[in-house]
């Protein structure tokens, strides 16, 4: 199985601020990668596909780079509906793998 | 819009079958896309169960694969997920997903959930 790392596993910061979220992969996956946003009691939802598409409806601050092996999701200039948990997937491969996640806590 | 519904027991006993449907509306079963099933034990991330496609293929996870039968009902818009000989592990909240074909599938739409817990 692919095996996605996500770092820091909590990262604070101020609305406002940016942030930049970073996803390994233990082998390549080409750019097949998604970033998902989980909001306390919500379903996942989608925010970027392809490692830098962004989904449909998702605003400009969400910026998502990389290929390979390394991923970086990047928000700039924080809003408060921003805290949440970001995940990053794979789907290069079955099985489909997340990462453990990263809580961007104010 | 794609929207999905999971509906089924919220309770189930060890050693049981765990079985849950998906409606979907605003969009086709029998089209492009793949129907997927992931699971959130409390506290933890996301587990990627499987897909099945409309012709009744699917791709399962290894770890579950086992245990797990996925189908299709064309006629009803719905998809549906048993996972057999159930332990407290397989408490989670389980989530239906639309995933998207686009030359590989990625979940795009996602259920609201349904929390399964197992305990007698």
């Amino acid at each position: 199985d692919r095996v996605m790392t996500q770092s820091p596993a909590t990262l604070s910061a101020s609305p406002g601020e940016g942030a930049t979220l970073s996803c390994r992969a233990s082998q390549t996956i080409s750019s097949n990668l998604a970033w998902y946003q989980q909001r306390p009691g919500q379903a996942p939802r989608l925010l970027i596909y392809g490692a830098s598409t962004r989904a449909t409806g998702i605003p400009a601050r969400f910026s998502g780079s990389g290929s390979g092996t390394e991923f970086t999701l990047t928000i700039s200039s924080l809003q408060s509906e921003d805290f949440a948990v970001y995940y990053c997937q794979q789907y290069n491969n079955w099985p489909r793998t997340f990462g453990q996640g990263t809580k961007l806590d104010i | 819009q794609v929207q999905l519904q999971e509906s089924g027991p919220g309770l189930v006993k060890p050693s049981g079958t765990l079985s849950l449907t998906c409606a979907v509306s605003g969009a086709s079963i029998s089209g492009t896309d793949w129907w997927s099933w992931v699971r959130q034990s409390p506290g933890k991330g996301l587990e990627w169960i499987g897909e099945i496609f409309h012709s009744g293929v699917s791709n399962l996870n290894p770890s579950l694969k086992s245990r797990v039968t996925m189908s299709i009902d064309k006629s009803k818009n719905q998809f549906s997920l048993s996972l057999s000989s159930v332990t407290a592990a397989d408490t989670a909240v389980y989530y239906c997903a639309r995933a998207h074909y686009d030359i590989l599938t990625f979940i795009d739409y996602w259920g609201q959930g349904t929390l399964v817990t197992v305990s007698s």
